[in-house]
């Protein structure tokens, strides 16, 4: 069965830190998302791409980074983690036209 | 832009009782519209969505949803609830054209004994 799968799902690091987040889907789609899910705010756009070499910044991006060098992958990088960063992350992906969301099983972030 | 209210963050409702979990979006072009249902420690999966035609869509676990345009809303709705419908639940919109999808900031069901 095609899947989306996200590693580490949990993992502690400290403040100044480089971080990333692997995410990998085999459902050969070309979208593919990160949100972050905080209490009281649910699940906010982080970046996306729509296709291999496509990146493209969401609501907040500050602080992250992706890249896109094949359709399965699209890892999530956080250049210096801040402490603001602890949260849960959630990659998805859809197929171009349907908009149905599918997603991984999130990755718990704790900066310290 | 389009945004999604949710506004009840918490709703006990006792087995076997039925539910409504309210949700409003707000865009001025024709949407997308979405439930998702997240267990604990677990990524969302879909419980149903409305793209055109009916306005009454029909969903898994026996959840339903009817879209209404002149009030902006899509409120999901089951009969009966059961102990397993425990989890959160997000509204969720997406632009025509577009694929970015924007999530309402959730509804925790709790089924009561």
């Amino acid at each position: 069965d095609a899947e989306i799968t996200q590693s580490p799902r949990h993992k502690i690091t400290e403040t100044g830190r480089q971080v990333t987040l692997a995410c990998h889907q085999t459902w050969n789609h070309n979208n593919m998302f990160w949100y972050r899910q905080d209490l009281g705010h649910g699940l906010r756009l982080i970046h996306y791409s729509y296709g291999v070499q496509d990146t493209n910044k969401g609501e907040v991006s500050d602080g992250y980074s992706v890249s896109r060098s094949n359709t399965e992958d699209l890892p999530l990088t956080l250049e210096s983690a801040a402490s603001s960063q602890t949260s849960v992350y959630f990659c998805a992906s859809s197929e171009l036209a349907a908009g149905e969301l599918f997603f991984g099983e999130g990755s718990r972030l704790t900066v310290l | 832009a389009q945004s999604v209210t949710q506004l009840d963050s918490q709703v006990p409702v006792f087995e076997e009782a039925p539910v409504e979990l309210r949700c409003n979006y707000s865009s001025s072009v024709s949407v997308y519209l979405f439930w998702y249902v997240q267990y604990p420690n677990q990524g969302l999966q879909l419980l149903l969505k409305y793209l055109s035609g009916s306005t009454l869509v029909k969903g898994i676990n026996g959840f339903e949803a009817e879209f209404n345009k002149s009030q902006t809303s899509f409120h999901l709705r089951k009969p009966s609830v059961h102990i397993s419908d425990t989890a959160e639940y997000f509204c969720a919109v997406k632009l025509g054209g577009y694929q970015k999808v924007t999530f309402g900031t959730g509804t925790k069901l709790q089924v009561i004994p």
